[in-house]
């Protein structure tokens, strides 16, 4: 039962321009999303955060983009560098429990 | 580095066997969360212990146990091992109980069961 989906397996943008993955959730009790990088042979490490009560978080170069509605979020990196290659996994919370995508690696080419 | 370890690093081991993963909470931190990736599921949450107690339970099979030691660190026991448990096994630690508390993710721990 897949409750956090990412359809996309792969993007793959060029340096400096904007990187756009997708994140979508069937549980309504979800009140709280994240993001999260993953490199090779380390652990996720968090990336940023957005409740339930906003529609966009902004942190540098990196926003996250709600829409409750559609059961929707998506991460937007801009510019996309070099460095940012790597698998972003969204993940959703409620109280007790927490769920994550599949993952999409983002390839950014210099 | 995120302040949280895990040990070992790799794990090879055979069907039936039992092991045991061990994990250290940043300093502070009296959440332990536990997770699973595999190739087939994703990243799937198992477990959360805080200040010693179980605290919430995931998609973790009755073969799995862990606790979590008055010195706050935590083990996972996973036994009567199968392929399919070949995964990578992650733990985390967080300040407080609450779902909504960032998590900081330890290195993991690669089990391959043969």
């Amino acid at each position: 039962d897949q409750q956090v989906k990412q359809n996309s397996p792969s993007l793959s943008v060029q340096e400096g321009r904007i990187s756009i993955l997708n994140c979508d959730y069937t549980n309504s009790m979800f009140d709280y999303f994240l993001w999260y990088k993953k490199y090779p042979a380390e652990g996720p490490t968090f990336l940023i955060s957005i409740s339930s009560i906003k529609d966009k978080n902004e942190d540098g170069r990196f926003t996250v983009f709600l829409n409750k509605s559609a059961k929707h979020l998506s991460l937007h990196i801009v510019p996309s560098q070099p460095g940012d290659s790597a698998v972003y996994f969204c993940a959703a919370k409620d109280n007790n429990d927490m769920r994550f995508g599949a993952g999409t690696r983002l390839t950014v080419k210099p | 580095d995120s302040g949280v370890t895990q040990t070992p690093k790799h794990l090879i081991t055979a069907t039936g066997q039992r092991v045991t993963l061990r994990c250290s909470p940043r300093s502070g931190d009296l959440s332990v969360y536990w997770y699973q990736q595999s190739l087939d599921q994703g990243l799937q949450f198992l477990i959360q212990y805080y200040n010693g107690e179980e605290r919430a339970k995931g998609n973790i099979l009755e073969r799995f146990s862990a606790q979590q030691f008055p010195d706050l660190h935590s083990e996972l026991n996973l036994s009567s091992l199968e392929l399919g448990d070949s995964a990578l096994y992650f733990c985390a630690s967080s300040s407080r109980a609450g779902f909504q508390e960032t998590q900081y993710f330890g290195p993991g721990t690669r089990l391959l069961v043969l």
